[in-house]
């Protein structure tokens, strides 16, 4: 499967904890993106970082990216009840000329209130 | 801004019947992708549309599934016969492309098929 891989696969905090995922991919990239995912809901963009970037921050959000170790974490600092959700991470590339986004297999986040 | 449109919400079907849906991308972008979420899994690509072109359709199950994008716009697919392993989230996206940069990758709320 050319799927990356999230770790943890579920992870539960408390409200106010901060909250790490992992993600690994096997090929290199042009960009990394973040997906929030509600019970039963589309999937909702939630930041990219370019392949040229190692960091990047959006409100609460912040991710890391390593190009080295084809890995990326998104952590989500001051967690609340409303971030539970599946997060996936999702990386793009150009194998022949046309960009091609391929997900993960997601983190379940809880956050107990 | 409109978002992606997609129908219908929900379908349930026996297994063997023939189902489709439909997606109506966000005006203007040019590339539109079918995804099958599988409970508990991420999104996998089954058929990436550039305008009304196919650029990827690696892992569509081409004995039973099809999808046209007619006038590269609206587009529908369709599954015929249905399998009890194809009960899955089908997620419709879709983005603009600009100095061979992706824009504005963005989901529909998809259409829950259960196949009984």
């Amino acid at each position: 499967s050319q799927q990356g891989e999230e770790d943890p696969q579920a992870l539960s905090i408390q409200e106010g904890e901060n909250a790490t995922m992992n993600c690994s991919y096997k090929t290199s990239i042009n960009n990394l993106q973040w997906y929030r995912q509600n019970s039963g809901r589309g999937l909702v963009h939630q930041i990219l970082i370019r392949s040229n970037e190692r960091e990047k921050h959006s409100g609460r959000l912040r991710v890391t990216l390593d190009t080295s170790k084809k890995s990326s974490s998104l952590l989500i600092t001051a967690s609340r009840a409303a971030d539970t959700a599946s997060y996936f991470c999702a990386h793009t590339r150009h194998p022949g000329g046309y960009q091609k986004v391929t997900f993960g297999i997601g983190t379940k986040l809880q956050v107990i209130p | 801004e409109a978002g992606v449109a997609q129908s219908p919400r929900y379908k349930i079907i026996e297994k063997r019947q023939s189902v489709a849906f439909w997606c109506n991308p966000i005006s203007g972008h040019a590339t539109l992708y079918w995804y099958q979420q599988i409970l508990g899994q991420g999104p996998k690509l089954l058929i990436q549309f550039q305008n009304n072109g196919v650029v990827d359709d690696s892992q569509l199950p081409k004995d039973r599934f099809s999808a046209e994008r007619l006038k590269g716009v609206d587009s529908t697919l369709k599954i015929q016969p249905a399998k009890l392993e194809d009960s899955a989230v089908y997620l419709c996206a879709s983005s603009s492309i600009r100095d061979g940069l992706t824009y504005g990758y963005t989901f529909g709320s998809g259409t829950r098929l259960t196949v009984v």
